[in-house]
């Protein structure tokens, strides 16, 4: 079936490690991916997206995603974490091919350690 | 700040009991959504409406009924609850337009449990 795969289901790091969180999805054809990122108590909310042009994308609070098509991949990327990064970040693919509607990976737990 | 709104945010309740989630967003979206998120797993879209009178089901099965008779409004019916609809659920909208496609605004969540 097509999906969505996040190889990370928990992550645990020292503040000002850097961070990659892998994201692989399936579908083929046109694609438009997100990163939807989960702070403790709170409503999930965008981190960042990409649609078409620069496949590096820059997100919200020094996050960044690279989307590399031959491997179908949107991997999020920060390179120095801070302890108010802990939260649950979802990887979700809009793709024709799933009838344009948005499909989630399993999302992966980061904790940062202070 | 996306403006959807949840109620109730916990809710415990006995097994038969007929328990409808609320869903209202301010934004004027035509487009609304309902995923079901167990701990540690991915979210599975249940129900979407594409606008008033439109409802659809998703991608996971659900024993859940919605309805859009307002825009605003997109509330989630289980008509005798059970254990295992025990879970959270969540609320989003989006926009029609073509440069949003696909991204989507969440409610906090209503997080339910059928002793």
């Amino acid at each position: 079936a097509q999906s969505v795969s996040q190889h990370n289901h928990h992550v645990i790091l020292s503040e000002a490690a850097s961070l990659e969180l892998g994201c692989n999805y399936s579908y083929g054809g046109t694609v438009n991916l997100f990163w939807y990122v989960q702070y403790p108590g709170q409503h999930l909310q965008l981190l960042l997206k990409y649609f078409s042009g620069d496949p590096l994308v820059k997100g919200i609070k020094g996050f960044e995603a690279e989307f590399i098509k031959s491997k179908f991949s949107f991997n999020l990327r920060k390179p120095s974490v801070q302890w108010s990064d802990t939260a649950e970040y979802f990887c979700a693919v809009n793709a024709r091919a799933a009838g344009n509607k948005l499909t989630f990976g399993g999302g992966t737990r980061v904790l940062v350690k202070p | 700040e996306a403006d959807i709104y949840q109620t109730p945010r916990y809710l415990v309740i006995g097994t038969g009991k007929k328990i409808t989630l609320e869903c209202s967003q301010t934004m004027g979206h035509d487009k609304m959504y309902w995923y079901q998120q167990d701990p540690g797993m991915e979210l599975h879209l249940i129900h979407y409406s594409y606008g008033v009178n439109s409802t659809e089901k998703g991608d996971l099965s659900s024993e859940s009924t919605v309805s859009r008779i307002r825009t605003e409004h997109f509330p989630l019916t289980l008509e005798s609850a059970r254990p295992s609809h025990t879970s959270q659920y969540l609320c989003a909208s989006s926009s029609d337009r073509v440069e949003n496609t696909g991204e989507l605004f969440f409610g906090e969540g209503s997080r339910l449990t059928v002793l």
